[in-house]
């Protein structure tokens, strides 16, 4: 059963701070990994998705993936008050049928 | 935008009665599942569909039934509810499987 830990459990920046976000995975054969953000009352939404070892960016967000170490990392640059959420990582298997697991999250906060 | 919707949004129940929760897309998406989520846990998987009329059993199946009627429509039923099913639900569609899931507002269920 593959296990998604994500750190720091929560985290409070001021605004324009660089915000890092943490994601281990337990299983080498996992395949693609997405971000979600979820504000309070609301379901998750797909922010980005990585499945090549490497860096992917997308507007104020980037994503590094190293497949050796079982590790994505999530980048918000130049973060705003609405960045505040719970950001959760998901990551997929195939272990004959395809599973997503997802971590028990990082609760963001973005100080003015 | 991809729109997935649940109802009831907020339920209370008893124990040992019976609960259904129900989802509707409109994204004409083959897939779709149904979460459950507690504090520190993350989402965890109950059931999923990928066809009209037939359900898969996710991580966390017992004490809960899924079907799915129609590719629009997919419902979560507690056969008895207990108070260990008190959470928040969420249900969600995706194109393919592995793909970005596209999820629903939550039905928040009380059970007493």
């Amino acid at each position: 059963q593959e296990k998604v830990q994500q750190s720091p459990e929560s985290l409070i920046v001021p605004e324009g701070a660089m915000v890092s976000l943490n994601c281990s995975f337990s299983d080498s054969a996992s395949q693609s990994i997405w971000w979600y953000q979820q504000h309070p009352g609301k379901g998750p939404k797909a922010l980005i998705s990585i499945f090549s070892n490497g860096n992917k960016k997308e507007g104020r967000l980037t994503v590094y993936l190293n497949r050796a170490s079982l590790h994505v990392s999530l980048h918000i640059k130049d973060s705003q008050p609405s960045d505040s959420a719970v950001y959760l990582c998901a990551v997929s298997i195939n272990y004959g049928n395809e599973k997503i697991t997802f971590g028990a999250g990082t609760k963001l906060t973005i100080k003015p | 935008e991809a729109a997935v919707t649940q109802s009831p949004r907020s339920k209370v129940a008893v124990t040992g009665g019976k609960v259904t929760l129900s989802c509707h897309q409109t994204n004409n998406h083959d897939y779709m599942y149904w979460y459950r989520q507690d504090t520190g846990h993350g989402l965890r998987l109950i059931h999923y569909s990928y066809v009209a009329d037939s359900t898969e059993k996710g991580d966390i199946p017992d004490g809960y039934k899924a079907s799915r009627p129609s590719q629009e429509n997919f419902s979560l039923i507690l056969e008895l509810a207990s108070l260990s099913q008190t959470a928040v639900y969420f249900c969600a569609s995706s194109d393919l499987n592995q793909d970005t899931q596209y999820f629903g507002p939550g039905t928040r269920l009380l059970v007493l």
